[in-house]
């Protein structure tokens, strides 16, 4: 059975600190790799990965893909309050006609 | 161009009654589907649809309906509300089934409460 699954489920950190959440994956026939932002409303994209090894950078957001460790890390720098949110990674199943796989999420709080 | 729009946005149910969630794209997107977001859960696939007419179960279909007689249209149907029913739900689509590669556009969500 495809699945996803995030670690740690929830992270409480200060203001300038950095953070790396966890997503590994087992999907039949892998395609690709998302990650989304999500504040008390709709997710809304962050990245997509397809090719293992190569970053994907935006501001102080990177993510990068092992295919072969089946494993996303998501990483953040110089954390802000604005960065608290639930981050989801997802990856799209082929099983049943192209729905995205998404894992529980991981819970960020940044204090000031 | 509106994208997905998901109506209402705040709904309480008594446990028992019925109603429907309404979503609708004009994106001409044949892809569509339905996710229920609990705490702890990441969100989960109840019901989608590669198309006009088409309609297939999720991972959890049970107390849920749906069907797709336009390709804008793809409204979720509560039979008979049950107290484990309330959750955020989110409605999204995509061009094809294919192009899930490239994610989701998502609606903003339905917020229902089952009393």
């Amino acid at each position: 059975e495809d699945k996803v699954v995030q670690s740690p489920l929830s992270l409480v950190v200060h203001e300038g600190d950095t953070v790396t959440l966890n997503c590994s994956y087992e999907v039949t026939n892998f395609r690709s790799l998302l990650w989304y932002k999500q504040e008390k409303k709709a997710p809304t994209f962050l990245f997509m990965l397809t090719s293992s090894g190569i970053e994907k950078k935006s501001g102080r957001l990177s993510s990068i893909l092992d295919k072969k460790e089946l494993f996303s890390i998501l990483n953040i720098t110089a954390t802000q309050t604005g960065d608290s949110a639930v981050y989801l990674c997802a990856v799209p199943s082929y099983n049943q006609g192209g729905k995205l796989i998404f894992g529980q999420g991981t819970e960020l709080s940044v204090k000031p | 161009n509106a994208g997905v729009t998901q109506t209402p946005k705040f709904q309480v149910l008594k446990t028992g009654q019925s109603m429907t969630l309404q979503c609708a794209q004009d994106m001409n997107h044949e892809y569509m589907s339905w996710y229920r977001q609990d705490p702890g859960m990441g969100l989960r696939l109840i019901h989608y649809s590669v198309g006009a007419g088409i309609t297939d179960q999720g991972e959890v279909p049970n107390g849920y309906n749906v069907s797709r007689s336009t390709t804008e249209d793809f409204p979720l149907r509560l039979l008979s509300a049950a107290p484990s029913q309330t959750s955020v739900y989110f409605c999204a689509s995509s061009l094809t089934g294919l192009s899930a590669n490239y994610g989701y556009t998502f609606g903003s969500g339905t917020r229902l409460t089952v009393v």
